[in-house]
């Protein structure tokens, strides 16, 4: 069973930082292409970032690009996203998210339980 | 960016009712649409993905259809278990683009 489980969230004052990881299990996770998906209270869905198989790939969303860093350890089978300056506007729910099929980046099949962010002073 | 133009915002629909939610491109995508349910407080969830696909799992009363910038979704025979937000997401360029839902009640 494919699960992906994130952690790493939590309160964090304007302009500071934090990491969020995302634990995979159930499927060869060096296979697939990976990706961060946000939303806001009470908002829809946001893509943050995706990254390739590999890791040597990487794509962000205009209002994180600059400041979040997406990142994989194969070895460990786990997914990162290392958040800095972060704004008040950065404040929601991250997602983990797979795709359907291994090669595929396009759409998600897989989803975390997702750790809220609050940037808050 | 590639903007997704989703409606409408809300709808509500009778059981057994069929229902239709429309998404709209500002290019084309060449069929790279999926769409998502999500309930509250939950993650979404995949239901059709390159258009018309349905995902493992997901009722066949849910199909979709579309080509070019023009997409929807149908569900047919609306059950209690349907009700939701609905997210269409274009995955043809980067970065990707999700619509801004569609929330689904029973009426």
């Amino acid at each position: 069973e494919v699960q992906l489980v994130e952690s790493g969230g939590g309160l964090v004052q304007p302009g500071r930082s934090l990491k969020l990881s995302c634990a995979a299990s159930g499927f060869t996770f060096s296979d697939y292409n990976m990706a961060w998906v946000r939303q806001a209270p009470t908002k829809g869905l946001e893509w943050v970032a995706s990254i390739s198989y590999g890791g040597s790939n990487t794509h962000y969303g205009d209002s994180v690009k600059g400041r979040f860093t997406i990142s994989r350890d194969n070895a460990k089978s786990t997914l990162y996203l290392q958040m800095d300056s972060l704004r008040s506007e950065d404040t929601a729910t991250y997602y983990c998210a797979r795709p359907r099929y291994y090669g595929s980046y396009n759409w998600f099949a897989y989803w975390g339980q997702g750790t809220l962010v609050t940037v808050s002073s | 960016d590639i903007q997704m133009t989703q409606s409408p915002h809300s709808l509500s629909a009778s059981l057994g009712e069929t229902v239709s939610i429309e998404c709209l491109a500002s290019e084309g995508i060449s069929n790279y649409l999926a769409w998502y349910q999500q309930k509250p407080g939950k993650s979404p969830q995949l239901l059709i993905y390159y258009a018309s696909s349905l995902q493992d799992g997901v009722p066949s009363r849910f199909s979709g259809s579309g080509s070019g910038t023009q997409y929807s979704l149908k569900i047919s025979n609306m059950q209690p278990e349907d009700e939701g937000v609905y997210y269409c997401q274009q995955g043809y360029k980067y970065p990707f683009t999700f619509g801004s839902g569609t929330k689904l009640e029973i009426k």
